[in-house]
C-alpha cells in the first residue's frame, strides 16, 4: 500500500534555531499534502494544506511566516519551524493524498522539543 | 470550535468483549467519516472509513455505523484484542473545504486481556 517516510522521527533543537521536517511518498504521487500538529491531550489540528507547484495554504492563526512549507516536487513536502520557541515543542505529522482520492496515507510523525 | 468530538477520552474492555467508541459531529456538510486507530508516537493509521450514502460499513472485527439525523458514528470492534488498546480518531471531511480533514480529540482504548 502507500507509504509516506516522514524524517526525523524526533529532534531536539536550540530556541531560535530553526528545523526542518521531510515527509515523503514513496511509491505514489502526492498531489497533495497535510501538515498537522498535535500537543499533548489534544487532537490533530491541521496547519497548512500544500499542492505541488504552488503556495501552501495555511489554516487561521498558523504564521506562514514561521512555519515554512515547501511542496516541490510530487513525492517531497517539507515543514521547515523557523527560530523555534518551546511553545513550538508538538508532534508534528504529515499526510498525503493521491489525486482526488479519499485515501490519505499519514506519515508516522516528527517530535519536536525545543529547549 | 470543535466540529467533531468524541465525548469520551478513555475507554477499557475486556478481552472477547466488545469495544464501542463514539463520535459526534456538528457540520451537516461533512460527506465521509474515517477511523484511525494511532499508537504513542507514530502517525494515525487508517482503518475504516464510510461515505455518507451508507449507514453501516464492515471490515472484519471493525464495524462503523453513520446516523446521519443524530450527527453521530461509532465503531465497533468485536472481539476485542489486547492489540487494539491505542487511541482512536474520528474524522470527517467537507467536501467544500477542499478536503480538509476535521479531527476528534480521541479516545483512548484499552484491551484488558
Amino acid at each position: 500500500g502507500a507509504v509516506v517516510s516522514q524524517h526525523p522521527s524526533w529532534v531536539i533543537c536550540k530556541s531560535g534555531t530553526s528545523v526542518k521536517i521531510e515527509c515523503r511518498s514513496l511509491d505514489f504521487q502526492a498531489t497533495t499534502m497535510f501538515w498537522y500538529r498535535q500537543f499533548p491531550k489534544q487532537s490533530l489540528m491541521l496547519m497548512a494544506t500544500s499542492n505541488e507547484g504552488s503556495k501552501a495554504t495555511y489554516e487561521q492563526g498558523v504564521e506562514k511566516d514561521k512555519f515554512l512549507i515547501n511542496h516541490a516536487s510530487l513525492t517531497l513536502s517539507t515543514l521547515t519551524v523557523t527560530s523555534a520557541h518551546p511553545e513550538d515543542s508538538s508532534f508534528y505529522i504529515c499526510s498525503a493524498r493521491q489525486g482526488d482520492a479519499y485515501g490519505y496515507t499519514f506519515g508516522s510523525g516528527t517530535r519536536l522539543t525545543v529547549v | 470550535d470543535q466540529q467533531v468530538k468524541q465525548n469520551s477520552p478513555s475507554l477499557s474492555v475486556q478481552e472477547g468483549r466488545i469495544s464501542i467508541l463514539n463520535c459526534d459531529y456538528t457540520n451537516s456538510m461533512f460527506d465521509y467519516f474515517l477511523w484511525y486507530k494511532k499508537y504513542p508516537a507514530e502517525g494515525p493509521t487508517f482503518l475504516i472509513s464510510i461515505s455518507s450514502i451508507k449507514d453501516k460499513n464492515e471490515d472484519g472485527r471493525f464495524t462503523v455505523f453513520l446516523n446521519k439525523s443524530a450527527k453521530h458514528l461509532s465503531l465497533h470492534i468485536v472481539p476485542s484484542q489486547p492489540g487494539d488498546s491505542a487511541v482512536y480518531f474520528c474524522a470527517a471531511i467537507a467536501p467544500n473545504t477542499g478536503n480538509q480533514f476535521y479531527f476528534g480529540t480521541g479516545t483512548s482504548l484499552t484491551v484488558i486481556p
